[in-house]
């Protein structure tokens, strides 16, 4: 079945660092979509790409999707303590007859100010 | 004010007794999900369901089940089948359609000791 792989799973940065976290997936996606989840909360949306080659940019955030609509990125720029959480992606399935997406086991970052 | 809401927050249960989680939106969305996380862990998907009275197992389906009586609620009932049942359990739900984005609720944590 399809699967969705996520690196790293943690990463500790400076505030002021930049970070990437890469979202992999086992078969060719639909669309993707980027969600956070802060400590203790719950998932937030970020983003949703859908075209091959897809960058999109929200301040210091970069999503990118992959040519082949099989992997995708999120790279944050200059990164401040409130970017600490859990970053997942989720797969949507080639399939649109099924509302079912699939996420990637999530990257926990950490910012030390 | 609009949203999805998951009572309660949290949850304690001696282990072989049934227990309900309750999950409401006033979105007027069609697609529900309930999805399981576990400490360190991505999201996995326990149930869905695409539209009133209809709804499919997931992933992870063993152990538990859920109705969709009505468009608002997606209760999920945890039963004494389920092995491992103590985790954060997640509703989510979105218009219906593929390439919108999922709206969470809260979370309920529930312990079974």
């Amino acid at each position: 079945g399809q699967q969705v792989m996520q690196i790293p799973q943690y990463q500790h940065v400076q505030e002021g660092e930049d970070f990437t976290t890469y979202c992999n997936s086992s078969t060719t996606l639909s669309n993707i979509q980027w969600y956070k989840q802060r400590p203790g909360g719950h998932p937030v949306f970020l983003i949703q790409l859908v075209k091959s080659g897809e960058v999109k940019k929200q301040k210091r955030l970069t999503f990118q999707f992959g040519e082949a609509k099989k992997n995708s990125s999120l790279h944050i720029t200059a990164t401040q303590t409130t970017d600490v959480g859990t970053y997942f992606c989720a797969g949507g399935p080639r399939d649109s007859g099924t509302y079912k997406y699939i996420f990637g086991t999530g990257t926990r970052l950490k910012v030390l100010a | 004010d609009g949203g999805i809401t998951q009572s309660p927050k949290y949850l304690f249960r001696k282990e072989g007794q049934n227990v309900t989680l309750s999950c409401e939106q006033n979105l007027n969305h069609d697609a529900m999900y309930w999805y399981r996380q576990d400490p360190g862990q991505g999201l996995r998907l326990i149930y869905y369901s695409q539209i009133v009275n209809d709804f499919q197992k997931g992933d992870i389906a063993e152990g538990y089940s859920v109705s969709r009586e009505k468009k608002e609620s997606f209760p999920l009932t945890v039963t004494s089948a389920q092995k491992n049942p103590t985790a954060f359990y997640l509703c989510a739900s979105s218009p219906g359609q593929l390439f919108y984005e999922q709206y969470f609720g809260p979370g309920t944590r529930l312990t079974v000791t």
